[in-house]
């Protein structure tokens, strides 16, 4: 059975600082994302990575994928109030390069930035 | 990106009775469109596959029975929740993927959130 799981589960930062969170996955799945839900709301969009090395940024976050460690990073920068939310990661149920569309969520990481 | 449109926001019902909730493809006809639901302080749970003038594929656990998917067209696809009982509250979001044949992203739709009494 495909498990992601996200470290930390909660993550309490000062604007101005950097972190990383962390997003392990147990089979060999290419197709990594990444999603922000902000309180009641549903999700947004911020990066899709599709192949081993893959790099991505987006203002203040930086996503990567290693497929051999099964592991996505997001790394925020600069921490912001703005960047408050939970974030999820999430990985094609398909084996290796494949895909189904269907989706198995990370535990999700809530964010606050303190000022 | 897709656009994907859910109605209602927000339903309460009471304990019993049948909730329908609608997932529309604004800008895409979509032969296949996915359901999720997300407990309170909870990831998100793929429900079913909804695909378009077939049935519905559900995932282990979720009961085609209770969950009632149609998707009678290429721009809609409702989820009913039959016989309503409080453990069915949960945020229900349903997805498709911006385009036929595409698997680099899902588009989700502003979900609603199911309250029973």
């Amino acid at each position: 059975e495909l498990k992601v799981e996200q470290n930390p589960l909660f993550l309490s930062m000062q604007e101005g600082k950097n972190y990383t969170i962390y997003c392990n996955y147990s089979t060999t799945s290419d197709r990594l994302y990444w999603y922000r839900q902000d309180p009641g709301k549903s999700l947004e969009s911020l990066f899709v990575l599709l192949s081993n090395g893959a790099v991505k940024q987006e203002g203040r976050l930086m996503a990567s994928l290693d497929t051999k460690a099964r592991l996505s990073t997001l790394h925020i920068t600069a921490a912001v109030h703005d960047l408050s939310a939970t974030y999820f990661c999430a990985v094609d149920r398909a084996p290796g390069g494949g895909a189904t569309n269907k989706l198995i969520f990370g535990t999700g990481t809530l964010l606050a930035v303190q000022p | 990106g897709a656009v994907v449109s859910q109605h209602p926001s927000w339903v309460i019902c009471k304990s019993g009775t049948s909730v329908k909730i609608e997932c529309r493809s604004l800008d895409f006809q979509a032969t296949t469109m996915f359901w999720y639901r997300q407990f309170p302080k909870q990831s998100l749970m793929l429900m079913a596959t909804s695909n378009e003038g077939s049935k519905a594929t559900y995932e282990q656990g979720v009961e085609k029975d209770k969950f009632l998917i149609n998707h009678a067209s290429l721009t809609l696809s409702t989820l009913t929740v039959t016989s309503a009982h409080p453990e069915d509250s949960s945020f229900y979001i349903c997805s498709n993927t911006g385009r036929e044949g595409a698997y680099n992203e899902q588009f989700f739709g502003p979900g609603t959130r199911l309250t029973v009494l």
